[in-house]
């Protein structure tokens, strides 16, 4: 089976850009958890979706935001981006809540 | 709220045992996972544990459980050079859907 796929994996964006990423789950997952990773604060939950709707979200200015389609493909949206968003996102997905989540690679993304 | 404690930091000499520990907060965790990331790479899944298990052993990893204590740690018998990772300990927030993290443990494996 595959595993979790992220695209793309590298972006360089400038400030007040915004960016949008992609996670494809493996298949049969319907919960697609999203989290941030830097030097700084660490691994942080962004948020999850089940079924097309948020069922969970972390503390996270509105800049960030998600979706999830019918086919449980999920995409995560980052507006007006800021030096500070700079981080390695990383997405996870699972067969449920409280189901063992499994990570894709990530994305690298750099604000200049 | 939730918190998850690890050491930084171990440092081990290949063929010995590695043992990283980890403390967590949130005493209705169903789970506990421990995960591992190499440089450049996302997130792999070690090993997990139900929350009321005491142990569980697989091949070279050993994971003990003190849920008076909420301690967490992971045993690596024979560690080999291509063990050195940062490894992470992580237990489900109870709204679901969230893994709350520790800050990891970089373990270097030294020849």
């Amino acid at each position: 089976k595959a595993g979790v796929t992220q695209t793309p994996r590298y972006l360089i964006k400038t400030r007040g850009q915004q960016v949008t990423l992609s996670c494809s789950p493996i298949s049969g997952h319907r919960s697609v958890s999203w989290y941030q990773q830097t030097p700084g604060q660490g691994l942080q939950f962004l948020f999850e979706y089940f079924s097309e709707t948020q069922r969970n979200k972390g503390n996270f200015p509105g800049r960030f935001s998600g979706r999830q389609f019918s086919n449980s493909r999920s995409e995560m949206n980052v507006s007006t981006l800021e030096l500070g968003d700079s981080a390695l996102y990383l997405c996870a997905s699972s067969l449920d809540q409280g189901e063992t989540q499994y990570f894709g690679p990530g994305t690298r993304l750099l604000v200049l | 709220g939730e918190d998850v404690e690890q050491s930084l930091f171990l440092s081990v000499r290949e063929g010995d045992s590695s043992v990283i520990n980890c403390t967590y907060t949130d005493s209705s965790s169903t789970y506990l996972y421990w995960y591992k990331q190499e440089p450049g790479a996302g997130l792999q899944l070690l090993t997990y544990i139900f929350s009321n298990m005491d142990m569980k052993q697989d091949q070279r990893l050993t994971v003990l459980l003190n849920k008076k204590d909420k301690h967490l740690s992971l045993r690596i018998a024979d560690t080999q050079t291509g063990d050195s990772a940062i490894y992470f300990c992580a237990e489900e927030d109870n709204q679901g859907g969230k893994l709350i993290f520790g800050q990891g443990t970089e373990l270097s494996v030294k020849p």
